[in-house]
């Protein structure tokens, strides 16, 4: 089963941050946090992943509390493309669970 | 970019017909991996490997069998095909962490 807990579903205005989180209270030490997103009819597309620090990329930022039960992944100008079910998985050593996900609606 | 790519989009098969979903990819990639989704369920686990000839259980490995001869091919074999079977099968790979899906394969049992 997987360890984390999403809200079921999101809606966001389109240009503004979309912002998704994820409590995973259970945690360990040396697990990291990984999102991944699936657009309908295709597979997950990796987004990001971190430890303890928070993390930036093209796509994304990743903000992981200091105590590490939860972390918020900020799409920071969502686009309509950006309609998906995103997911939040723990990971140990590739030891991956998928959730059900957040359904995020960007809207125009 | 990470290419991996599964024998079919859409697969149709009969009940007790033996199954083979095949699974490559171009990056040489240690690690390889084959999920199911299904409606409420999200992606569960059925096999994986960390290297050729190598194979691990996953959540769901029961009516399931899995092959690695070569390090860029796992193939999913269904040995006898049933109902409650049919399902989204995703195939994915990593080097290290994050991995890297293909498309899926939408098998029905009728």
């Amino acid at each position: 089963d997987a360890k984390t807990t999403q809200p079921p579903s999101m809606d966001c205005a389109e240009g503004r941050a979309a912002n998704l989180p994820c409590n995973h209270s259970t945690i360990s030490g040396n697990e990291y946090v990984y999102w991944y997103r699936q657009i309908h009819s295709q597979g997950p597309q990796y987004i990001i992943h971190g430890l303890k620090n928070n993390e930036t990329n093209e796509m994304a930022s990743l903000i992981i509390t200091e105590d590490r039960k939860s972390s918020t992944l900020i799409l920071p100008h969502a686009t309509l493309r950006d309609t998906a079910v995103y997911y939040c998985i723990e990971d140990n050593n590739n030891d991956m669970r998928f959730g059900a996900g957040t359904r995020l609606t960007v809207k125009p | 970019d990470v290419k991996v790519t599964q024998s079919s989009r859409y697969l149709v098969k009969r009940t007790g017909e033996k199954v083979f979903l095949e699974c490559v990819q171009d990056m040489d990639h240690e690690n390889m991996f084959w999920y199911r989704q299904d409606p409420g369920l999200g992606l569960r686990l059925i096999y994986f490997s960390y290297d050729v000839k190598m194979k691990e259980k996953g959540d769901i490995p029961e009516g399931y069998s899995v092959s690695r001869e070569k390090k860029e091919r796992f193939s999913l074999i269904l040995e006898s095909a049933s109902t409650n079977q049919t399902s989204m099968y995703l195939c994915a790979s990593s080097l290290m962490r994050e991995q890297y899906f293909g498309p899926g394969t939408r098998l029905t049992v009728t």
